[in-house]
């Protein structure tokens, strides 16, 4: 497809489960990012890939989260025993480049909800 | 440190009107970029304009301008004629432009807009 596409679109699941969320980014876009929407929070980054390595880790919140890219184009972002508080909107994003005026375009999200 | 405020958490605007959502930032970056984004209700973040430190003009796209004062550290966001379908969040962000800060944005709180009829 032309833009970002993130999947599953809605995800519910039990205090304590793993989950796993999809992002496939613009074909040719180098830079892909995550961020995590919430009330309280606002919107906050997560982690940064260029290509398939991670160089910014920065914003993952605890050892609990965990990202991958493989082939410069699919990531997955894992959330290991969920906690009521993990529940939020997780936006991917990605780039041409990770600099400039490159602006970043956004995939619709994946509604997280853990009971 | 980045940091951007936004001090409207809601805004309303007659039909056909012009208005500006405020935005303020702070860094210690001699370069920058600044970014608006636009959030309808059905959850997408729509790129709307940008701005980067050393341009000497502010950016425009349409009915959107980007009034941007340096010296005042502020990146206000005008919509001209306002239509209904400009209801939505609008998140304005910035980040820096060096290779090694990796391009992550930094977002304000958002300001709510609500067109009326």
């Amino acid at each position: 497809g032309a833009g970002v596409s993130q999947s599953p679109s809605n995800k519910v699941t039990e205090k304590g489960k793993d989950v796993e969320l999809r992002c496939d980014p613009i074909s040719g876009h180098t830079a892909l990012y995550w961020y995590r929407q919430s009330l309280g929070q606002g919107l906050e980054f997560l982690i940064y890939f260029q290509g398939n390595s991670a160089p910014d880790k920065s914003g993952l919140p605890s050892d609990r989260f965990s990202a991958e890219r493989t082939g410069g184009s699919v990531s997955t972002l894992t959330i290991q025993r969920t906690q009521q508080e993990d529940s939020a909107v997780y936006l991917c994003a990605s780039s041409l480049a990770s600099t400039g005026d490159q602006p970043q375009h956004f995939g619709d999200g994946t509604r997280l909800s853990i009971l | 440190a980045q940091k951007i405020t936004q001090t409207q958490p809601g805004m309303f605007v007659q039909e056909k009107e012009a208005v500006t959502l405020d935005c303020t930032y702070d860094t210690s970056d001699p370069s920058y970029g600044l970014f608006w984004y636009k959030q309808p209700s059905s959850g997408e973040m729509i790129f709307l304009i940008y701005q980067g430190s050393y341009d000497q003009q502010n950016a425009t796209e349409g009915r959107y301008s980007l009034n941007f004062q340096k010296a005042r550290k502020s990146a206000n966001l005008v919509i001209s004629a306002s239509q209904l379908g400009d209801s939505a969040m609008y998140f304005c962000a910035m980040r820096g432009r060096h290779y090694n800060q990796g391009g992550k944005l930094i977002f304000g709180q958002g300001t709510e807009l609500s067109v009326k009829p």
